[in-house]
């Protein structure tokens, strides 16, 4: 089975700094799709960025970008130009690109790293 | 507007009882999700619906029950078998092989 692992509870960075969140995957596929999730203390599902596993260029997103390393199972957020509003939980999510007995779409989801901007 | 809505906001159960958390989508998507939100547990997934009148268990299903009537409506009613079903309920749905969209969530207490 697949697992998605964030080993960063927390996190804190500066206003206007720059900050890596880590992810790290476990999956023996070789296609698939990952993403980083958002959830602000209003408690929405915002979709940050998703990436491709068969494409090999980072996905970017305004100040949101990824380095993905798929040999390494690793995805790791970075957000540029950190901002108040970017205060919230990350969530980094897996999803199989294959169907198995009605399960495509499904995510796996870390347990998320709490991100504080500080002014 | 398309989106997801999930009503109540804040839904209070008293022990024994059965309770229906509502969830509607108008963005003409297939699938539709339930999760569950524990502090530190990230999310979890309690059912799944491809199409409608289908459904699937998910990794926590016991005590929990849905429908799939409509392709807009995916309903979750938590049982009085869940032994503990303090948490935040999240719906959200897409086309299948696209990302998902989420809705605002349900916050159930039980008193």
């Amino acid at each position: 089975a697949q697992t998605v692992t964030q080993s960063q509870p927390e996190m804190s960075v500066q206003e206007a700094e720059t900050v890596t969140l880590s992810c790290t995957y476990d999956t023996s596929e070789s296609d698939y799709y990952l993403f980083w999730y958002k959830q602000p203390p209003s408690r929405q599902m915002i979709l940050v960025i998703r990436q491709e596993a068969y494409k090999q260029q980072n996905a970017t997103e305004n100040r949101f970008s990824v380095n993905f390393q798929k040999a390494a199972k690793s995805f790791s957020l970075k957000i540029s130009d950190s901002q108040l509003g970017d205060a919230a939980m990350y969530f980094c999510a897996y999803r199989s690109a294959f169907a198995y007995g009605g399960s495509q779409g499904n995510l796996i989801f870390g347990k998320g790293t709490k991100l504080s901007v500080k002014p | 507007d398309g989106g997801i809505t999930q009503s109540p906001k804040y839904l209070f159960r008293k022990e024994g009882q059965n309770v229906t958390l509502s969830c509607e989508q108008n963005l003409n998507h297939d699938a539709m999700y339930w999760y569950r939100q524990d502090p530190g547990q990230g999310l979890r997934l309690i059912y799944y619906s491809q199409i409608v009148n289908d459904f699937q268990k998910g990794d926590i299903a016991e005590g929990y029950s849905v429908s799939r009537e409509k392709k807009e409506s995916f309903p979750l009613t938590v049982t009085s078998a869940q032994k503990n079903p303090t948490a935040f309920y999240l719906c959200a749905s897409s086309m299948a092989w696209n990302e998902q969209f989420f809705g605002p969530g349900t916050r159930l207490t039980v008193l």
